[in-house]
């Protein structure tokens, strides 16, 4: 079968840095998203990764092993507005987007 | 550009009813996307489509039908809905390469009573 796993819930405090893990087993992969997603809103597109390494946005920085099939979104200069949920979706090899179930990050003042 | 617009934005439905769930993009996407997200859960793929008069079966399709006879709209149909059927639903839409990202509808918000 196929799976994603992320950790249920992070919490992380005002201006710190935190990285938010996923870890696929999917039949075949041809990239990576990283989505953002407000309570009761739409997801929204943060990142990208087909190659392995690490792509940087800014505040958001997203890296990526194929060979170990893990990913790790590093969010830095933390905000009240970055709590949200993260989901993390890998692209197969029928070119199907797999969604993990989210990660629901606690911002604290 | 409106981009991907879904209506309604709420429905309550009883057991056994019916309804169409609306769904249009301006962005002369290709690919049209379907899904439900139940609380706390990722995104469940019901149904897509790769262009105008081609749809195919997601994850879960069961209880639901779809058509796209345009590029701009894919609507998404309920029949005799069930409770098992509460979820959010969103709809999203992409360009052709792999790569691109989904860009998503702001969702409609269905309770089944």
């Amino acid at each position: 079968g196929q799976n994603i796993d992320q950790p249920t819930e992070m919490t992380a405090t005002e201006g710190a840095i935190v990285q938010i893990n996923c870890t696929y087993q999917t039949s075949g992969f041809n990239g990576l998203f990283w989505y953002q997603q407000h309570a009761g809103e739409a997801p929204t597109f943060l990142s990208y990764n087909v190659l392995d390494g690490l792509e940087e946005k800014g505040r958001f920085s997203s890296f990526l092993s194929r060979s170990k099939g893990y990913s790790y979104l590093l969010l830095k200069e933390l905000q009240m507005k970055d709590s949200a949920s993260y989901l993390c979706a890998v692209i197969d090899s029928n070119y199907q987007l797999i969604w993990g179930a989210g990660t629901k990050l606690i911002i604290k003042p | 550009n409106a981009g991907v617009t879904q209506t309604p934005k709420f429905r309550i439905l009883k057991i056994g009813q019916s309804m169409t769930l609306q769904c249009t993009q301006d962005m002369n996407h290709n690919y049209m996307y379907w899904y439900r997200q139940d609380p706390g859960m990722g995104l469940k793929l019901i149904y897509y489509s790769v262009g105008a008069g081609i749809t195919d079966k997601g994850e879960v399709p069961n209880g639901y039908n779809v058509s796209r006879s345009t590029t701009e709209d894919f609507p998404l149909r309920l029949e005799l809905a069930a409770p098992s059927q509460t979820s959010v639903y969103f709809c999203a839409s992409r360009p052709d390469s792999v790569g691109n990202e989904q860009f998503f509808g702001p969702g409609t918000r269905l309770t089944v009573l």
